[in-house]
């Protein structure tokens, strides 16, 4: 099994609907990051969260919201889906004892209509 | 300025070819320098990564950084079609050791 996985793979909406994005990870690791990937920008950071209790804004937080239901699961909310949100999100982990290698979800491809 | 430049590609070249992969930082604190690999509707996966300057060989694959001239690359020796990916230069930093990525440079290995 996949030590990170992500759901829904793939989705689309419409503009102004509410989605969930969700990940989750059997790595035991304290530090999760969301990020969103797209064409000719490489992946930029939305949020990241230390542990459950330690959430904080990245680069591109505007439009998003995440939850940190416990250590092992991350989720990230559009509150009000729009167009330029269509893009690849990936979930990825951390160990904030073991190096600084951040191991990441297969992606959701988002579309917004 | 971007804090990670990469080139951009795409890079295609034949089996066998010796690949170079480049990227520049503006911050010259930056210590970790990580190349991740991202095959097509994969997550990206850590290839490898070099402390301060050097070199650093896996295999096929050497990671070099100068510090000097802020530039980090990857180079790629006797690829193979299977090598066909897009590459991404990482940086860790800040207090979340987040990483700053480069835009990536995708590579076609033509059998």
């Amino acid at each position: 099994d996949a030590d990170v996985t992500q759901t829904p793979r793939n989705r689309i909406t419409k503009t102004g609907k509410r989605i969930m994005l969700e990940c989750s990870q059997t790595k035991g690791h304290d530090r999760m990051y969301w990020y969103r990937q797209d064409p000719g920008l490489g992946l930029r950071l939305i949020y990241y969260s230390f542990d459950v209790k330690d959430i904080n804004k990245g680069e591109i937080s505007d439009g998003y919201s995440v939850s940190r239901q416990a250590q092992a699961k991350f989720s990230l909310s559009l509150e009000s889906a729009i167009p330029n949100q269509t893009a690849l999100y990936f979930c990825a982990t951390r160990s904030s004892g073991t190096g600084e290698t951040q191991y990441f979800g297969p992606g959701t491809r988002l579309l917004v209509l | 300025q971007k804090e990670v430049e990469q080139d951009p590609g795409p890079l295609s070249v034949p089996e066998g070819a010796i690949v170079s992969l480049n990227c520049t930082y503006s911050n010259s604190a930056f210590q970790y320098f990580m190349w991740y690999r991202q095959y097509s509707r994969k997550g990206p996966e850590l290839l490898m990564y070099t402390y301060s300057s050097g070199n650093k060989e896996d295999g096929r694959f050497t990671a070099q950084v100068d510090k000097s001239s802020k530039y980090i690359s990857l180079f790629i020796r006797d690829s193979q079609p299977s090598d066909s990916a897009t590459y991404l230069c990482a940086i860790p930093s800040g207090s979340a050791r987040q990483l700053t990525f480069g835009s990536g440079t995708q590579l076609t290995v033509l059998p």
